[in-house]
């Protein structure tokens, strides 16, 4: 059974500071593949990024960059000089190859204080 | 597009009442689901289905009914509402491509409180 675990229930952080949201995963499959959405205060679920399992490279967004390491099972999302405008709740999600079914974590609460 | 819509955005309802949440997607897709999201546990698997005429159960099933009649749609039945099922509920649809997994596209969720 697949499952994906983020300890951070919540995080403040001073705005323009950087901020890591941790995410590890457990899947028996070699295929799998990954994903990061945000929840702002509106309630609506905005796709961040996918990476699939065999493409270890980090990749980066602008402000957002995301660290995948097998070795560990983590999938950890860096939001580097946060804004309020980042204050949602990120869930981190995890589906196995040939099955759409998503796994979510519990989620992360991030707050940017002005 | 009008993407993934759900109606309606929120709903009260009485224990024991029954009611259906509709979900619409205009982007052709052959997979659709639907999650509940409660606080601290995330989003959860409720029934998906990955064609016309074929649905199965996710992680939390019980209580809930759906049938998929068209590509586009995918009701979510609730027979006797249970102050159990007061949540948000996501409905969400995606492609079925084997070689390059696609991202799916989320509604924008239907609150739902059960009294």
């Amino acid at each position: 059974a697949q499952k994906v675990t983020q300890a951070q229930t919540e995080i403040s952080v001073v705005e323009k500071e950087d901020v890591t949201l941790d995410c590890v995963y457990e899947t028996r499959d070699t295929t799998y593949y990954l994903f990061w959405y945000k929840q702002p205060p509106s309630g609506e679920l905005v796709f961040l990024i996918r990476r699939n399992s065999f493409d270890e490279q980090n990749e980066i967004s602008g402000r957002y960059s995301w660290n995948f390491q097998k070795s560990t099972s983590s999938f950890n999302f860096t939001i580097t000089a946060s804004q309020v405008v980042d204050s949602a709740v990120y869930f981190c999600a995890l589906s196995e190859f040939g099955n759409e079914k998503l796994t979510f974590g519990t989620g992360t609460r991030l707050t940017i204080i002005p | 597009n009008a993407g993934v819509t759900q109606t309606p955005k929120f709903q009260v309802l009485k224990t024991g009442q029954s009611m259906t949440l509709q979900c619409a997607q205009d982007m052709n897709h052959e997979y659709m689901s639907w999650y509940r999201q409660d606080p601290g546990m995330g989003l959860r698997l409720i029934h998906y289905s990955v064609g016309a005429g074929i649905t199965d159960q996710g992680e939390v099933p019980n209580g809930y009914n759906v049938s998929r009649s068209t590509t586009e749609d995918f009701p979510l039945r609730l027979l006797s509402a249970a102050p159990s099922q007061t949540s948000v509920y996501f409905c969400a649809s995606g492609e079925r491509d084997q070689s390059s997994y696609n991202e799916q596209f989320f509604g924008p969720g239907t609150r739902l409180t059960v009294l």
